[in-house]
């Protein structure tokens, strides 16, 4: 039972190179979030989505691209890596709204240093 | 704006005291509310939440945690601290209705640390 799965785990970027972290969900649920951990801010939320096919940004987007294809993916894109994107990033999902069930399950999270 | 607050950054108490993690929100339109732990080099574990119903909730590990409505905060306790207790604690509000439906959003977390 995996759950939410990242990939990478860790990963170390030049300024300017691009990547995308992937993150997998087995639980059917519809909602998927990417959030950015660093020191004193908390979990900040970059991009989320509430279903397959859309997406929405959060509180940190620029820099950022998302897309859901599927309803088990979520990617994060860098579309050109800045070491201000050094952080840990984190995927979650959760089920819709109107269920008891509701809250949102966590990957592991990426280590991602832009040098 | 939506958000929310954990007002404080730490919290210490001694093994076996009662503990109280702060959170207070503002988020419109009666929003679920979480509770989440983690560990270091871990991602986030799930504590507990409340949906609807008695203001009182109780989650794992002895974690419980109490909603008030008036006062729009949600504090999360224990009667009795362990040291294995001492983590980083994040509450956390989702977005029933509106423009924001689904959105999660974090406090910037409690530092909490129990000595022996």
């Amino acid at each position: 039972n995996a759950g939410v799965t990242q990939t990478p785990k860790f990963r170390v970027l030049k300024t300017g190179q691009s990547m995308t972290l992937l993150c997998a969900q087995d639980m059917n649920h519809e909602y998927m979030y990417w959030y950015r951990q660093d020191p004193g801010m908390g979990l900040r939320l970059i991009h989320y989505s509430v279903g397959e096919g859309t997406t929405a940004k959060g509180e940190v987007p620029d820099g950022y691209n998302v897309s859901r294809l599927k309803k088990q993916n979520f990617l994060l894109g860098l579309e050109s890596a800045a070491p201000s994107q050094t952080s840990v990033y984190f995927c979650a999902s959760s089920y819709f709204r109107d269920s008891m069930n509701t809250e949102a399950f966590f990957g592991q999270g990426t280590r991602l240093t832009v040098v | 704006a939506q958000s929310v607050a954990q007002p404080e950054d730490q919290v210490n108490v001694a093994e076996g005291n009662p503990l109280t993690v702060k959170c207070t929100y503002s988020v419109s339109g009666n929003p679920y509310l979480f509770w989440y732990v983690q560990y270091p080099n871990r991602g986030l574990q799930f504590l507990l939440k409340y949906i609807t119903g008695d203001n009182l909730v109780k989650g794992s590990y002895g974690f419980e945690a109490e909603f008030n409505k008036s006062q729009t905060s949600f504090h999360l306790k224990k009667p009795s601290a362990l040291v294995s207790d001492s983590a980083l604690y994040f509450c956390a509000v989702k977005a029933r209705r509106g423009s924001t439906l689904g959105r999660l959003y974090f406090g910037r977390g409690t530092q909490l640390t129990v000595w022996p």
